[in-house]
């Protein structure tokens, strides 16, 4: 499997102008994950997804943060007007956590992340 | 309220010898514990795991311990290389409900010195 694909790895923009970041989940992966790092508050938890579905939106940081995921391969996050403070590390990961996964459900796999910077 | 923390948040080590990364939790409902390690440019990527109903999981060069009472654990790197220079990420399962999400502490970046 070829792991979690993120695209693009980095992104340069304007403050203003929309930014849309993509991911690619592990084939069967139930979960979706969405977190943001940062020097200043680490790695955060952005939201989540089981089965295409948002469950927790709540680190979302406001209203110009948007996520989206219309199928079990595929999921974005949009970020509209982007800010110079939004400028960190994007990462999705992927869990599975269906009946028989066991242990294994309680890992996530993140991708290699999206490094944006809003100028 | 940070249920998962990393009082270090750097450590220097020398070739060859000990690491020792700790962690600390407030929530006695964990029952499951990760570690993950990060490098510059990189997404974090499981590194080894432990059960609550264990105290103790290794694998090769890397050793978890987990004490309970003291809600403490800690990851052991022996012995060192400078290949282990990275982010090292505490994690917990969310004990509310089966959500799959995980809690993790701030990171303790590791620097191996040749």
């Amino acid at each position: 499997d070829a792991g979690v694909i993120q695209s693009p790895r980095h992104e340069v923009t304007e403050m203003g102008q929309e930014v849309t970041l993509r991911c690619k989940p592990i084939s069967g992966h139930d979960y979706l994950f969405w977190y943001r790092q940062t020097m200043m508050r680490g790695l955060e938890l952005l939201i989540y997804f089981n089965n295409n579905v948002p469950i927790d939106d709540s680190g979302m940081p406001e209203d110009r943060f948007s996520a989206k995921m219309p199928n079990a391969s595929f999921s974005t996050l949009k970020i509209q007007p982007s800010e110079p403070r939004d400028s960190a590390v994007y990462f999705c990961a992927s869990s599975l956590r269906g009946g028989l996964a066991g242990v294994r459900a309680k890992t996530q796999y993140f991708g290699p992340g999206t490094r944006l910077l809003v100028l | 309220d940070q249920q998962v923390k990393q009082n270090s948040p750097s450590l220097s080590v020398q070739e060859g010898r000990i690491s020792i990364l700790n962690c600390d939790y407030t929530n006695s409902m964990f029952d499951y514990f990760l570690w993950y390690k990060k490098y510059p440019a990189e997404g974090p990527t499981f590194l080894i795991s432990i059960s609550s109903i264990k105290d103790k999981n290794e694998d090769g060069r890397f050793t978890v311990f987990l004490n309970k009472s003291a809600k403490h654990l800690s990851l052991h790197i022996v012995p060192s290389q400078p290949g282990d220079s990275a982010v090292y990420f505490c994690a917990a399962p969310e004990s509310s409900g089966n959500t799959g999400k995980l809690i993790f502490g701030q990171g303790t970046t590791l620097q191996v010195k040749p």
